[in-house]
């Protein structure tokens, strides 16, 4: 399995609302990343994953919030969002290798709008 | 922090001519260059990338060249095809010294091949 997978593809939430979004890549990899992207726009880095650790966190607010429950799983839950939050969110895997850039796979998205 | 700025926004070429897109960055210390393709509604894929110890790298129709002390790097697409019509984005990152996971992109250049 080569391929990074997130659910759900779509998702619309209101304001008030809790959901979670899922990914899930099978490649061994042990970096594990979510991005934000709005529309033509680049992706922005929110957080990354290093053995399941919390390794970067770019300044995002508390009303997101990452897990990674074990090396194939990231999940970020969502909660309080709001209109501005609506956006396209990648989670991406990569390898983990010292003085060595790791490509990062990204995975096809899951379209979020804030109602 | 590193910034990168990429040229132009918009391309428009007709099919059979070349593209050519251009990226600056900041931070010298920037040693790996990825370029990332991303088609309407899809995830972005990596199709060239160059590290800083080389100074072109080609594979079929895409090349990338890299020149360091100005800080730029450039990709060029030859006999352009309409399936090449997607947003391109480049990126720079900074290897080793627990930076390895940090991509910082450019604003994007979508590219239009017209039949």
């Amino acid at each position: 399995d080569t391929e990074v997978t997130q659910t759900p593809k779509h998702l619309v939430m209101g304001m008030t609302n809790k959901k979670s979004l899922k990914c899930e890549q099978h490649m061994g990899h042990r970096a594990m990343y979510w991005y934000k992207q709005k529309a033509k726009k680049p992706p922005e880095l929110m957080f990354v994953y290093s053995y399941e650790k919390l390794s970067i966190n770019e300044s995002v607010p508390s009303r997101f919030s990452p897990e990674c429950p074990n090396s194939s799983l990231l999940n970020l839950h969502l909660h309080a969002l709001q209109p501005e939050d609506s956006a396209l969110y990648l989670c991406a895997s990569s390898q983990v290798r010292l003085a060595i850039y790791n490509e990062q796979f990204f995975g096809p998205g899951t379209r979020l709008t804030v109602l | 922090g590193e910034n990168v700025e990429q040229h132009p926004s918009t391309l428009s070429v007709q099919e059979g001519d070349s593209a050519v897109i251009k990226c600056t960055y900041s931070d010298s210390a920037s040693n790996y260059f990825p370029w990332y393709k991303q088609e309407l509604g899809k995830r972005p894929q990596l199709i060239i990338d160059i590290r800083s110890n080389v100074g072109e790298k080609k594979d079929q129709r895409i090349a990338v060249t890299l020149n360091k002390t100005a800080k730029h790097f450039s990709l060029h697409i030859t006999e352009t095809q309409p399936e090449d019509s997607a947003v391109y984005f480049c990126a720079a990152s900074r290897v080793g010294g627990g930076s390895n996971y940090k991509l910082t992109f450019g604003k994007g250049t979508l590219l239009t091949v017209n039949p």
